[in-house]
C-alpha cells in the first residue's frame, strides 16, 4: 500500500543510452513532480504536472522528457544519457488544496548511475 | 524568485544537547514554510510546517518574517534524530516547494 512508488531503484547505465523511470502515486493526488537531488544532496525541481499537464518545467536539458499517461502517473525518460546525470531522482505528488498545501509525498528515490 | 539558503552543510551534536538548523528565506510575498527530513534509508517525509505551529518529536521552528528565518530547533538531541533535514519554502497558489541545500545533524551518544 505504498503511497508513492518508484521504480527502479537502482539504475546502472552507459553514456549515451536512453531509459525511464517510472512513478506511480495512489493518494488520489492532483499534482505530481519530479526532483533531483545531486551528489551534493541538493534537492531542485525538474517538472510539476496538474492533472496530466505539464505546470512547471525548470531549467533541464530537452534529453529529459516527463510523461504523464493519468494523474496517478508520471514517467521521466532521458535520451542520450551523460555522466552529469548521474543523482537520485525523486518522484513526489501532492494534492492542489490550500488545505494541505506544501505536503509532498515522496518516493524512496531512483539512484541512477552513468558510467 | 524565492530562494532558501541553509548556511550549515553538517551539524554535529551530542546527544543531550541542544540543536539549531539554521534556515533563511527570500520570498517577495507571504511564504509558507517546512521543514522536511530524510533518515537514512527512508523517504523524504514533512516534519513540521509553520501554520500547524506545532511540535513534532520534540522539534519546533518559528517563522521569523523580520530576519526572514525559520531555524529548526530542539532542546535535547536524541541519536535518532540523526537525518537530513531541509527547509522549503511554498508561494501562495501552488505547491511546488523549493528546497534548501540541506543540513545533515550527527547526533553522537
Amino acid at each position: 500500500d505504498t503511497a508513492v512508488s518508484q521504480t527502479p531503484k537502482y539504475l546502472v547505465t552507459q553514456m549515451g543510452n536512453d531509459k525511464s523511470i517510472k512513478c506511480e502515486q495512489n493518494l488520489g493526488h492532483d499534482t505530481m513532480y519530479w526532483y533531483k537531488q545531486d551528489s551534493k544532496k541538493f534537492l531542485k525541481i525538474m517538472f510539476s504536472y496538474n492533472n496530466k499537464e505539464l505546470i512547471i518545467n525548470e531549467t533541464v536539458p530537452n534529453r529529459f522528457s516527463p510523461k504523464s499517461p493519468d494523474k496517478a502517473h508520471l514517467n521521466l525518460h532521458i535520451n542520450s544519457l551523460e555522466l552529469g546525470d548521474s543523482a537520485v531522482y525523486f518522484c513526489a505528488s501532492s494534492q492542489e488544496d490550500r488545505g494541505i498545501s506544501g505536503e509532498l509525498f515522496f518516493g524512496e528515490g531512483s539512484r541512477l548511475t552513468v558510467l | 524568485a524565492q530562494r532558501v539558503t541553509q548556511p550549515e552543510k553538517l551539524l554535529s551534536v551530542f546527544k543531550g544537547a541542544p540543536v539549531e538548523l539554521k534556515c533563511n528565506y527570500s520570498y517577495s510575498g507571504s511564504p509558507e514554510l517546512f521543514w522536511y527530513v530524510q533518515y537514512s534509508r527512508q523517504r523524504l517525509q514533512l516534519l513540521l510546517r509553520h501554520i500547524s505551529r506545532e511540535s513534532i518529536k520534540g522539534f519546533t521552528a518559528d517563522l521569523n518574517k523580520g530576519e526572514t528565518s525559520f531555524h529548526l530547533k530542539k532542546p535535547f538531541a536524541q541519536e535518532e534524530d540523526s537525518a537530513m533535514y531541509y527547509c522549503a519554502l511554498s508561494g501562495i497558489g501552488y505547491s511546488t516547494l523549493t528546497f534548501g541545500k540541506g543540513t545533515m545533524l550527527l547526533v553522537s551518544p
